[in-house]
């Protein structure tokens, strides 16, 4: 089956930019979309279409892509952001079909 | 504003079933898919299947499929998801989430999540 894959954790002090990466074989055709999870909460949608940011979403969130790799990246990262992030995209078939990523820890120092 | 509102957290026994509804509001529930992700505790998120409540079209992942099902009641703008032959390993939060598209399915928003524990 079809796998994204993230590093396990990030971290990064106040201020600075964390970057999360996301491969999979099918990303230079399929468009990926980036979710923020804190604990006890539903995820939250931060990028949508590899690199589009959802009205309310801070600016300091941004994404990318390149290849079979795809990249969220914070900004002037605030303790407010530390939570858990996850890629999601489909396989290359580009049915009905989700994949999530495995998941990266960002901790704020 | 759009919202989607779970049922509340329900223990069940091995080899039992479970139905986890999913209210939505704010919006035009037949113009948009529901979705189904669960989420054991530590790990991280799995999706389950997804339904077109318009037409009652449904596609489930391989993992899943012949142990759930999603169901719609239209009048009352409600998506179910009952999976059966429950097993330790399906305790988990289950979510809903509306499915939307823009050159790609993606999920927005999520429902608040419902924990399901099996235990005998």
């Amino acid at each position: 089956s079809y796998e994204l894959t993230q590093p396990p954790s990030v971290s990064v002090s106040p201020g600075q930019t964390a970057r999360i990466t996301c491969s999979g074989d099918a990303l230079p055709k399929q468009y990926a979309y980036w979710y923020q999870q804190k604990p006890g909460q539903a995820p939250v949608l931060v990028i949508y279409k590899d690199s589009e940011r959802p009205s309310g979403i801070p600016e300091r969130f941004s994404g990318s892509s390149s290849g079979t790799t795809v990249t969220l990246t914070i900004s002037g990262v605030q303790a407010e952001d530390e939570a858990d992030y996850y890629c999601q995209s489909a396989d290359s078939s580009g049915t009905y079909n989700l994949v999530f990523g495995t998941g990266t820890k960002v901790t704020v120092l | 504003q759009v919202q989607l509102v779970q049922s509340g957290a329900e223990v069940k026994k091995p080899g039992a079933s479970v139905k986890v509804s999913c209210k939505a509001s704010g919006y035009t529930f037949t113009s948009y898919d529901i979705n189904w992700v669960r989420q054991a505790t530590g790990q991280g998120l799995e999706w389950m299947g997804w339904m077109n409540p318009n037409s009652g079209n449904t596609g489930y992942a391989q993992k899943f499929q012949g142990r759930v099902t999603i169901t719609r009641n239209t009048s009352i703008s409600t998506a179910y998801m009952e999976l059966s032959s429950l097993r330790s390993e399906d305790t988990a939060v289950y979510y809903c989430a509306r499915g939307q598209y823009s050159s790609g399915w993606y999920l927005d928003p999520w429902g608040q999540g419902t924990l399901v524990t099996v235990s005998s």
